[in-house]
């Protein structure tokens, strides 16, 4: 199985600033018939199943802020919060859809 | 709307067995795929198998080949997850999922909380 590391664990970031979280992953997530990476970014809170933000390691899922955009390909993703909200405060994962599907171990992203 | 309603949470000795099941709303029930995750405490998500109902073929992870079985039933849009031969680490919450254009998902269920204890 692919296996998906994410940097770093935790991270603090003041209200306003930006928070760049990174995944890789351990082989190739490059999908040869559409040439986009199987790679999909969540976000969770508390008690609650995660919820998509991104797939496709850059497309926007309908109705999450613009502030939240994904980068990447290949082995190497980030994603990036552009002006970080209170409401932001959660755990966010990285995903491969590429095949099976397996995730990072997260990172908790906190208020400075 | 796509709703997801699963069952409720279960609290099972170890080496008995569980059902989980995630009742659909909303969209066609057999064209969509519909995926089975877990999550224990503290650590991200981890991909059961899943089922697509209109054929139906079923995909397993290969850690759970043997002891977990989903099926589909598409007279009551519902989704069932059996679980056997428990142990304490598989104490987590169990979800279902919908497919969209690919392996990732859109729309969950609530999650159910699954007790492996003596």
């Amino acid at each position: 199985d692919i296996v998906m590391t994410q940097s770093p664990d935790s991270l603090a970031v003041s209200l306003g600033e930006r928070a760049t979280i990174n995944c890789k992953s351990s082989q190739s997530v490059l999908h040869r018939s559409n040439g986009k990476s199987c790679l999909a970014w969540y976000q969770q809170k508390p008690g609650q199943p995660p919820k998509l933000l991104i797939s496709w390691a850059s497309a926007r899922e309908s109705g999450v802020p613009d502030r939240f955009s994904g980068s990447g390909s290949g082995t190497d993703f980030t994603l990036t919060i552009s002006s970080l909200q209170a409401e932001d405060v959660a755990v966010y994962y990285c995903q491969q859809h590429y095949s099976p599907p397996t995730f990072g171990q997260g990172t908790r992203l906190e208020i400075k | 709307q796509v709703q997801l309603v699963q069952s409720g949470a279960e609290v099972k000795r170890p080496g008995s067995s569980v059902r989980v099941s995630c009742k659909v709303s909303g969209g066609t029930f057999s064209s969509h795929a519909i995926t089975w995750l877990r999550q224990a405490p503290g650590q991200g998500p981890e991909w059961l198998g899943g089922i697509i109902p209109a054929f139906p073929s079923t995909n397993y992870a290969q850690k759970f080949r043997g002891r977990v079985t989903i099926t589909a039933d598409a007279s009551t849009s519902t989704s069932y997850m059996d679980l056997n031969s428990l142990r304490s680490d598989d104490t987590a919450v169990y979800y279902c999922a919908r497919e969209a254009d690919g392996s990732f998902w859109v729309y969950w269920g609530q999650g159910t909380l699954v007790t492996v204890s003596s």
